[in-house]
């Protein structure tokens, strides 16, 4: 069965440093998200991404972060100048669009960024 | 904004016993999609079931089932003849139903840690 996937699983930064994660969606797929966890709390929404724009981002994903589709394949999450409270787990994720409008999302591994 | 609640941050089972992971939501729609999903450690989330707000019936996947009040708000989700292999951290998310537009953001609750004792 075909799998999101992410690379780095983890991600260790010093603080001011940019890191970008990287996702490969399901091929088929056309909407892609990005997802966080800080450790303990809910997974919160950061960004949904469709047609080579930002379809809808949370008051997280402020100027500090940034989504690119660079190529046919790899949906990045770029984070530029890291703060400690950047440490989480972040997932993404993607979903095919169909007819019927409850095509769940596909979820990644995750990548555990650590900002030091 | 929707919220998601998942009252109980662990819950524990016998195996081939039956648990029920409690889920409720707060929204002013009407229509809109509940999932649970499973995330077994370092591993990824993955779907368990879904409901349409618009459907009465309760949906079941094999062993897994939901009870939905949709009066009360509540989407509760039952394991039945429990296995080693459900031991896992059970995420409740909310979806609007918005077929005109592309938001398909899901609202998550904490999470529920679940073990099972053989």
């Amino acid at each position: 069965e075909p799998e999101v996937t992410q690379t780095p699983s983890h991600q260790v930064t010093q603080m001011g440093q940019e890191v970008i994660l990287r996702c490969v969606p399901i091929s088929n797929h056309l909407y892609f998200y990005w997802y966080r966890q800080i450790l303990g709390q809910k997974v919160e929404f950061l960004v949904s991404f469709y047609n080579n724009e930002i379809s809808e981002k949370s008051e997280i994903f402020d100027d500090q972060f940034s989504v690119e589709r660079p190529d046919g394949s790899n949906f990045t999450l770029k984070i530029r100048s890291t703060k400690l409270e950047d440490s989480a787990m972040y997932f993404c994720a993607s979903s095919e669009r169909g007819i019927l409008s409850n095509q769940p999302q596909h979820f990644g591994d995750g990548t555990r960024l650590s900002i030091l | 904004a929707q919220t998601v609640t998942q009252s109980q941050p662990e819950m524990s089972v016998q195996e081939a016993e039956t648990v029920t992971l409690s889920c409720t939501y707060d929204t002013s729609e009407s229509d809109y999609y509940l999932f649970w999903y499973k995330q077994p450690p370092s591993r990824q989330m993955i779907l368990v079931i879904r409901q349409e707000a618009y459907k009465q019936q309760n949906a079941t996947e094999n062993r897994f089932s939901v009870n939905f009040q949709k009066a009360a708000k509540s989407f509760s989700l039952k394991i039945s003849d429990s296995q080693l292999g459900d031991a896992a951290m059970y995420f409740c998310a909310y979806r609007s139903q918005n077929s005109g537009g592309s938001n398909y953001k899901l609202t998550f609750g904490k999470g529920t840690l679940l073990t099972v004792n053989p």
